[in-house]
């Protein structure tokens, strides 16, 4: 089955500088890849995903690449804020409507003043 | 969000009891799926359903059993709880035209 690797574990940045966040995945048949917040105590929540047939997708502040030879795709978060703290999960799947979603191990990211 | 609900949000059950958790939605969304979330493992998939009565395994199945008899809810059971199934469990649904899964609360379970 797929197995979804991520790094780093933990991740400390000053506010307002960039965090990236990397994941790799097994499975080449895997072809939708969504990126999942989560604030301690709470659900998980969607921020971005990717389609295989897109290389890039921007969301304000927020973008992710995706690389199908390498199998990697990557979370970028610009002008860091107290509010991005929390931990990200990166997940894989062949999509469509059954959507079983193999994650990754998770980052907690952490903004300082 | 999402309408979808889950019940109990809390419960702590001795070792060797049944215990089923219950997810309810009202998106009348066809599929539905249970993960557990423990530290260093992320969210792993337990069971999932593509339909009333349609199920199938995940990847961590073993010990759990699910039901699913009308499309709003999705039960997850625990036929014999064991101290490795304490846990935070989320069920979540997605869409038929979607691929983006919504989450409920999640249940913390603790197996004593």
């Amino acid at each position: 089955g797929e197995n979804v690797e991520q790094h780093p574990s933990t991740l400390s940045v000053q506010e307002g500088d960039s965090a990236v966040i990397k994941c790799t995945y097994s499975d080449s048949a895997s072809n939708y890849f969504p990126w999942y917040k989560q604030e301690l105590g709470k659900r998980p929540q969607l921020i971005i995903d990717i389609r295989s047939n897109v290389g890039e997708k921007k969301d304000q502040r927020i973008a992710v690449t995706l690389n199908k030879t390498a199998k990697h795709f990557s979370l970028h978060i610009t002008e860091t804020q107290p509010e991005d703290s929390a931990v990200y999960f990166c997940a894989a799947s062949i999509g469509g409507g059954g959507n079983k979603l193999t994650f990754g191990t998770g980052t907690q990211l952490k903004v300082e003043l | 969000d999402a309408g979808i609900t889950q019940s109990p949000r809390h419960k702590v059950t001795e070792t060797g009891t049944p215990v089923t958790l219950r997810c309810h939605q009202t998106e009348n969304h066809r599929y539905m799926y249970w993960y557990r979330q423990d530290p260093g493992h992320g969210l792993r998939l337990i069971h999932y359903s593509y339909g009333v009565k349609d199920t199938d395994k995940g990847e961590v199945s073993d010990g759990y059993s699910v039901s699913r008899s009308k499309t709003e809810d999705f039960l997850l059971t625990l036929e014999s709880a064991t101290s490795s199934q304490t846990s935070v469990y989320f069920c979540a649904i997605t869409g038929e035209a979607s691929t983006e899964a919504f989450f409920g609360q999640g249940t913390r379970l603790t197996v004593v």
